[in-house]
């Protein structure tokens, strides 16, 4: 089956710190994962897309990485600000067209002074 | 360009009403999705229309029903509403470009009393 699961379900850290969050995927055939911010009560936008090629991708202060061994990206965010307080959902396309998308539950993160 | 439109963007119904929610893709993008999204349960996959054919139906009763337009513009219908309907509604396009991302709108707010 395929499954796409997130970790943690959510996770409050102060403004200026980093963190990271993960996402474990189980889909088969693999071809890409993408990682989207929901801010609250708005729809969610594409952050950045993983795939085999690239290992590690930077998009200003976000940072994603792939592991396809071990079948795991995460979401690095460095020196957190107010503003990056939202869900984080990955999303991998699964089963014989890549239209067919497999969602995570995302992460809740909150930012606080 | 313009982003995904959905409308409306709040709506209150009984139980046993029902309810059409609209979404106007963006221009050129020929493939809309619909999603439902409740607190824990993350994005619930609930239909894909291409070119006025629905592609790609997930696991939601008949109550649930959508329709494309010639335009792209997209409905979805929900009939003999239930509590448990309560949610936001998500719809997303996307291009026909490989891997291309998914496009949210902001979503429309059911409150099922």
């Amino acid at each position: 089956k395929n499954q796409v699961e997130q970790s943690p379900q959510s996770l409050i850290i102060l403004e200026g710190k980093n963190c990271t969050l993960q996402c474990n995927y189980t889909v088969s055939p693999f071809s890409n994962l993408r990682w989207y911010k929901q801010d609250t009560g708005r729809g969610p936008v594409s952050l950045t897309i993983m795939t085999f090629s690239e290992n590690t991708k930077s998009n200003g202060r976000y940072t994603a990485t792939l592991d396809a061994d071990t079948k795991q990206s995460s979401l690095h965010i460095t020196a957190s600000q107010l503003s990056d307080s939202a869900s984080y959902i990955c999303v991998a396309p699964s089963g014989a067209g890549s239209y067919q998308l497999t969602f995570g539950k995302g992460t809740k993160l909150s930012v606080i002074p | 360009k313009a982003g995904v439109t959905q409308t409306p963007r709040y709506l209150i119904k009984t139980r046993g009403q029902q309810v059409t929610l609209s979404c106007s893709p963006i221009s050129g993008h020929r493939s809309v999705s619909w999603y439902q999204q409740t607190p824990g349960q993350g994005l619930q996959f609930l239909f894909e229309y291409f070119s006025e054919t629905q592609r790609n139906k997930g696991n939601f009763p008949g109550r649930f029903s959508g329709r494309q337009f010639s335009n792209s513009r997209s409905e979805m219908n929900v009939s003999t509403l239930e509590l448990g309907d309560s949610a936001l509604y998500l719809c997303a396009s996307r291009g026909t470009e490989n891997n291309s991302p998914l496009h949210f709108g902001n979503g429309t707010r059911l409150t099922v009393t």
